[in-house]
C-alpha cells in the first residue's frame, strides 16, 4: 500500500496569511493526488484534483504543484472560511490512501 | 441537484450487524466507481472499499476484509455497505464518494460526497 504522510500536522495563521501544507507519498504516484478541506461535523469537500487542478466552484486562492512523490497545496491569502483541515489523498492504486491531515486554525 | 444521502447507521453491539445505504440522485450512477471512507471520532480519513461501476469488481481495506461487503443496485441508484462481526475499532463516521475520473489527466478524485451516517459499536 501506499503511504501518504502530510507536514505540518498542524499550523497556526492569521487572516491573509499565505499558507503551505506539503504531501509526500511512499512510492512515486506520477500526478495522482488530491486534497480536501473538511470543516466539523461536514463531508469533505475536494479542492485539487491531478496534484494541481482546481476543482470546479473552488476559489483560485488554493493551488497545487508537484508531482511524482513531493506535492505542494498553497492557500495565497488565507481567509476565515479556510480555517479547517486539509488531507491529500493518493488516487494512483487502491487502497485509496489519505494523509493524517494538517489542522489550520487561527492565530 | 448532484447528491449522495447515506442512512442506515445507528447503534450496534460488538459482533453485530448492520448495513448502510447511500442513495445517489442527480447523475448517472451506473457510469461511476463509488467508495466508502470512514472517520472515527477526532480522527483522519479512511478509504475502506470501493465497487466499479456494474458491480463486478470489489476492493476492500485490510481491516475489514472478510467482514465488509460492499454492492451497489444500478437500477435503485444505491451503494450498499452490510457490516458484519462489528468491532469497536469500526465505530466511525461513514461516507460514500463518488469517484471521477480525469482521462486527459492523471485525475481521478472523490468528487461527490455524502454527509455521512455515524455507526457506534458498544455493548
Amino acid at each position: 500500500d501506499i503511504q501518504m504522510t502530510q507536514s505540518p500536522s498542524s499550523l497556526s495563521a492569521s487572516v491573509g496569511d499565505r499558507v503551505t501544507i506539503t504531501c509526500r507519498a511512499s512510492q512515486s504516484i506520477g500526478s495522482y493526488l488530491n486534497w480536501y478541506q473538511q470543516k466539523p461535523g461536514k463531508a469533505p469537500k475536494l479542492l485539487i484534483y491531478a496534484a494541481s487542478s482546481l476543482q470546479s466552484g473552488v476559489p483560485s486562492r488554493f493551488s497545487g504543484s508537484g508531482s511524482g512523490s513531493d506535492f505542494t497545496l498553497t492557500i495565497s491569502s488565507l481567509q476565515p472560511e479556510d480555517f479547517a483541515t486539509y488531507y491529500c489523498q493518493q488516487s494512483y492504486s487502491t487502497p485509496r490512501t489519505f494523509g493524517p491531515g494538517t489542522k489550520v486554525d487561527i492565530k | 441537484e448532484v447528491q449522495l444521502v447515506e442512512s442506515g447507521g445507528g447503534l450496534v453491539q460488538p459482533g453485530g450487524s448492520l448495513r448502510l445505504s447511500c442513495a445517489a440522485s442527480g447523475f448517472t450512477f451506473s457510469s461511476y466507481w463509488m467508495h466508502w471512507v470512514r472517520q472515527a471520532p477526532g480522527k483522519g480519513l479512511v478509504w475502506v472499499s470501493r465497487i466499479n461501476s456494474d458491480g463486478s469488481s470489489t476492493t476492500y481495506a485490510d481491516s475489514v476484509k472478510g467482514r465488509f461487503t460492499i454492492s451497489r443496485d444500478n437500477a435503485k441508484n444505491t451503494l450498499y455497505l452490510q457490516m458484519n462481526s462489528l468491532r469497536a475499532e469500526d465505530t466511525a463516521v461513514y461516507y460514500c464518494a463518488r469517484e471521477r475520473s480525469w482521462n486527459d489527466l492523471q485525475g481521478r478524485a472523490f468528487d461527490i460526497w455524502g454527509q455521512g451516517t455515524m455507526v457506534t459499536v458498544s455493548s
